[in-house]
């Protein structure tokens, strides 16, 4: 039972490119969140799911897409990949009240 | 106004004292109130959750709400070293909404 699992671990890219941060859960969950986390932050929201098919919107979702084809993954698109984006980035889901959240993805953008 | 708002310190407390780690929030619609624990560069866990007005107990940590001040507390007994980390405090209305709110958290360090 891997829980979530995020790749990759760690990425550096150009400003201007595009790139999707995969997230995988294998434990049936039908809500997941995707947050960014600055350093010396909290998370902030960027968008959150509660099905498949069913996306919404959270508190940054600007230059960020994202798609929900199945129940297990939930991957997020960069677009046009700005400094503005460097943070580590969180996929989690949830059952019940607690949260379940991947190893996160560090990416830079320069 | 910050929908979940935390003192970021950091608190420090010798080991073996009592840490109180506070946060308010702003939507009175929240129903479901957390803390996690987040180590320096790890994801966060979550240590206690809590619905109902009142203090719930875990161990050596109680978390405390007062629904009417909109405030929301985490009481570590006993504190450890391994207890040094940052604290998220995060809110969620219960039903169809399902949107977890975190606040910035507050880091706090237990002295040997």
């Amino acid at each position: 039972n891997a829980g979530v699992t995020q790749t990759p671990k760690f990425r550096i890219l150009k400003i201007g490119q595009s790139m999707t941060l995969q997230c995988t859960q294998d434990m049936n969950h039908n809500y997941m969140y995707w947050y960014r986390q600055d350093p010396g932050m909290g998370l902030k929201l960027i968008y959150y799911s509660v099905g498949a098919g069913i996306t919404d919107k959270g508190e940054v979702p600007n230059g960020y897409n994202v798609s929900r084809s199945t129940t297990e993954d939930f991957p997020l698109r960069l677009e046009l990949a700005a400094p503005s984006q460097t943070s580590v980035y969180f996929c989690a889901s949830r059952l019940d009240e607690k949260l379940f959240f991947g190893s996160g993805t560090q990416l830079s953008v320069l | 106004q910050k929908e979940v708002e935390q003192n970021s310190g950091p608190l420090s407390v010798p080991e073996g004292a009592i840490a109180s780690l506070n946060c308010t929030y702003s939507d009175r619609g929240s129903q479901s109130f957390f803390w996690y624990r987040q180590y320096s560069g790890k994801s966060p866990e979550l240590i206690m959750f809590i619905y109902s007005n009142g203090d719930k107990e875990d161990g050596r940590f109680t978390a405390q709400l007062n629904k009417a001040s909109q405030y929301v507390s985490l009481l570590i007994r006993d504190s450890q070293p391994s207890d040094s980390a940052t604290y998220l405090c995060a809110v969620s209305r219960s039903g169809g909404y399902q949107k977890v709110t975190f606040g910035t958290g507050t880091k706090l360090q237990v002295i040997p």
